[in-house]
């Protein structure tokens, strides 16, 4: 049993949606991540929560927008998407920002085709 | 020059077989590091820190060269279930924030 969770697992989204992606962790950690990976790519990091405030975004389109309500929920609001954002969406979690052993534990992810 | 680089493989060996994955970063900042492990259409999860010291988990030895900026992963006796994507991972001091390598991916064959 993952100690993140990712909902929805898989998701087709036509380009004039609006849609949302959830995360959800156990494990007591207070900063939270999205992540995608698209095909023969390395993991992209989008945003990074830290007790709940963004403190990275990394460039991301305006049609990604993320919001963190409390320490254990991160969720992806997705609108207006092209196909090119198809791709696997991690969400992923870990310890207070700086510290020393920041490994981080990630979500099943939600798999996302906009067609 | 990526900030960490990996060969993509991929590598095919028979069970038993022992196999190295070297991976190389450029930031000398750099201050805590990981191998992580990705199946197929899977999440990755973390598969053991490195340590300056190197270290072993069973079959499983990291090391960490600093002056040469790469670290190492060596698999013995390999499993036909060790068959994944390996990921070497980078923390940059006074960043909590990850950097991943794009992986290298091995395949084990009975």
């Amino acid at each position: 049993e993952t100690g993140v969770t990712q909902t929805p697992r898989h998701l087709v989204m036509g380009m004039t949606n609006k849609k949302s992606l959830k995360c959800e962790q156990h494990l007591g950690h207070n900063a939270m991540y999205w992540y995608k990976q698209s095909a023969k790519k390395p993991l992209e990091l989008m945003f990074v929560y830290s007790l709940e405030e963004r403190v990275e975004n990394n460039s991301v389109p305006s049609r990604f927008s993320p919001e963190c309500p409390n320490s254990s929920h991160l969720f992806l609001h997705l609108h207006t998407l092209q196909p090119e954002d198809s791709a696997l969406y991690l969400c992923a979690s870990s310890h207070l920002y700086r510290q020393a052993t920041p490994e981080a534990f990630f979500g099943q992810g939600t798999r996302l085709t906009v067609v | 020059r990526k900030e960490v680089e990996q060969d993509p493989g991929p590598f095919n060996v028979p069970e038993g077989a022992t196999v190295a994955f070297n991976c190389t970063y450029s930031n000398s900042a750099s201050q805590s590091f990981f191998w992580y492990r990705q199946d197929c259409r899977k999440e990755p999860k973390l598969l053991m820190s490195v340590y300056s010291s190197g270290n072993e988990d069973g079959r499983f030895t990291a090391q960490l060269n600093r002056a040469s900026q790469y670290i190492s992963l060596l698999i013995r006796d390999s499993k036909l279930s060790d068959s994944a994507t390996y990921l070497c991972v980078v923390n940059i001091e006074g960043y909590s924030t990850l950097t991943f390598g794009k992986g290298t991916m091995l395949l084990v064959s009975p």
